[in-house]
């Protein structure tokens, strides 16, 4: 079946430490976006991608860097300088040639700081 | 600034009886309407959307209502059901970037009691 794959599903990140966390689709999509969840919060984009080899931040993008080398593949790292990346992440996708597309959600990373 | 609203964080409603959630936004561009029913440590599913062109869409138990001049959208879940527990969030598009970017409530809890 297609879909969105995120991994790890938990993550522990150590004081000044990046880690990375990966979304994969299968899907055929050529739209890619990263969001952060904090409790009691809708959803906030850090980055998008349109297509491959171009990105966009959104409108939390500090302290996190992506890249889109592959269609299928919207990696997104959590460096050190973001201060406070205790969240739960989402990937998403949709196919961006058209508008008015539903996003197709993965099924998330919980990223807490040890 | 907020621009997708969700003023109730929490809804409770007994099975078999009408839920009604309700979304405001602001930005007057906006021309692409969604819903989204979320299980804790799951991504997001997308559940219905409506185009502006339009003031009502149906699917099965789920109708989306929008009144354009309120800049207000509704979703009706009739009959409720147990399983349709869950944290909903309204999202909207149409920031002219041709991006598919999405602006998300920040949720509302249903429990439907059996």
């Amino acid at each position: 079946d297609g879909g969105i794959t995120q991994s790890p599903k938990y993550l522990f990140r150590k004081e000044g430490q990046n880690v990375t966390l990966s979304c994969e689709q299968n899907l055929n999509h050529d739209a890619m976006y990263w969001y952060r969840q904090d409790p009691g919060q809708g959803l906030r984009l850090i980055y998008y991608s349109q297509i491959v080899n171009d990105f966009q931040k959104g409108d939390i993008a500090e302290g996190y860097s992506v890249s889109r080398e592959k269609k299928e593949s919207f990696p997104l790292t959590v460096t050190s300088a973001q201060k406070n990346p205790t969240a739960f992440y989402l990937c998403a996708s949709t196919r961006g040639s058209l508008l008015n597309q539903p996003q197709h959600f993965g099924d998330g990373t919980r990223l807490s700081i040890l | 600034d907020q621009q997708v609203k969700q003023n109730s964080p929490s809804l409770s409603v007994q099975e078999g009886r009408i839920s009604i959630l309700n979304c405001d936004y602001t930005n007057s561009m906006f021309d692409y309407f969604l819903w989204y029913k979320k299980y804790p440590a799951e991504g997001p599913t997308f559940l219905i959307s409506i185009s502006s062109i339009k003031d009502k869409n149906e699917d099965g138990r789920f109708t989306v209502f929008l009144n354009k001049s309120a800049k207000h959208l509704s979703l009706h879940i009739v009959p409720s059901q147990p399983g349709d527990s869950a944290v909903y969030f309204c999202a909207a598009s149409g920031d002219q970037t041709g991006a598919n970017n999405l602006f998300f409530g920040t949720g509302t809890r249903l429990t439907v009691i059996p």
